[in-house]
């Protein structure tokens, strides 16, 4: 299957200060890239849809402003967490897919986010 | 809009036994995908199985199966041969087809496997 990279794996920040989570598809070109968080034992909870070239499409109750969604290219969509808080420690996770045609999306192997 | 039911938290299968798990899903479209997706330890989120709701064969990848049953909207997943490495929370999926780009996944809440040795 296709492959999708995610960095950092792990981050530890201070409150208050910004992290930038990096996804990449390596093999294939993502024509829609997806933000998920993820707290313990439970389902994948999807953030944001983006478009390369296009504003990101949040979910209901998550903060635009909070977190920013860059997707410039084909391969690389960024979120940004602002003015991180301990209550957003938690699992986020990307996934790409293709473009139409492409049934399956290809999930990063995650960053686990913990904010002091 | 889409629901995927997961009515097993958790399932536990001896290593070389058979185990199926249970997922059902509600829809009012005629065109959409499913899958199985599984999560190890690890967390890393890796697709298991694939079925195309036009297709009337169950999908079919080595020692997984589906058993697709579009009328019922039933999407089991039998693992055959359970092995210690089959350990993992194992989530169903759907998505929408009808023609957009972005239809995303809706998942289940998941089925925590564990396979006693």
């Amino acid at each position: 299957g296709a492959v999708v990279s995610q960095h950092p794996s792990r981050v530890i920040c201070k409150s208050g200060t910004s992290v930038k989570i990096e996804c990449r598809s390596l093999d294939f070109q993502a024509t829609t890239m997806f933000w998920y968080r993820q707290f313990p034992k439970q389902s994948l909870m999807l953030m944001a849809t983006s478009n390369e070239g296009s504003k990101a499409t949040y979910e209901q109750g998550v903060e635009k402003d909070k977190f920013l969604i860059n997707h410039a290219s084909l391969t690389l969509s960024t979120l940004t967490v602002t003015s991180a808080h301990p209550e957003d420690s938690s699992f986020y996770i990307c996934s790409a897919r293709g473009g139409l045609g492409q049934e399956t999306q290809y999930f990063g192997p995650g960053t686990r986010l913990l904010v002091l | 809009a889409q629901t995927v039911t997961q009515s097993q938290p958790e399932m536990s299968v001896q290593e070389a036994e058979t185990v199926t798990l249970s997922c059902t899903y509600d829809t009012s479209e005629s065109d959409y995908y499913l899958f199985w997706y599984k999560q190890p330890p690890s967390r890393q989120m890796i697709l298991v199985i694939r079925q195309e709701a036009y297709k009337q064969q169950n999908a079919t990848e080595n020692r997984f199966s589906v058993n697709f049953q579009k009328a019922a909207k039933s999407f089991s997943l039998k693992i055959s041969d359970s092995q210690l490495g089959d350990a993992a929370m194992y989530f169903c999926a759907y998505r929408s087809e009808d023609g957009g780009a972005t239809n995303k996944l809706i998942f289940g809440t998941g089925t925590l496997l564990a396979v006693q040795p």
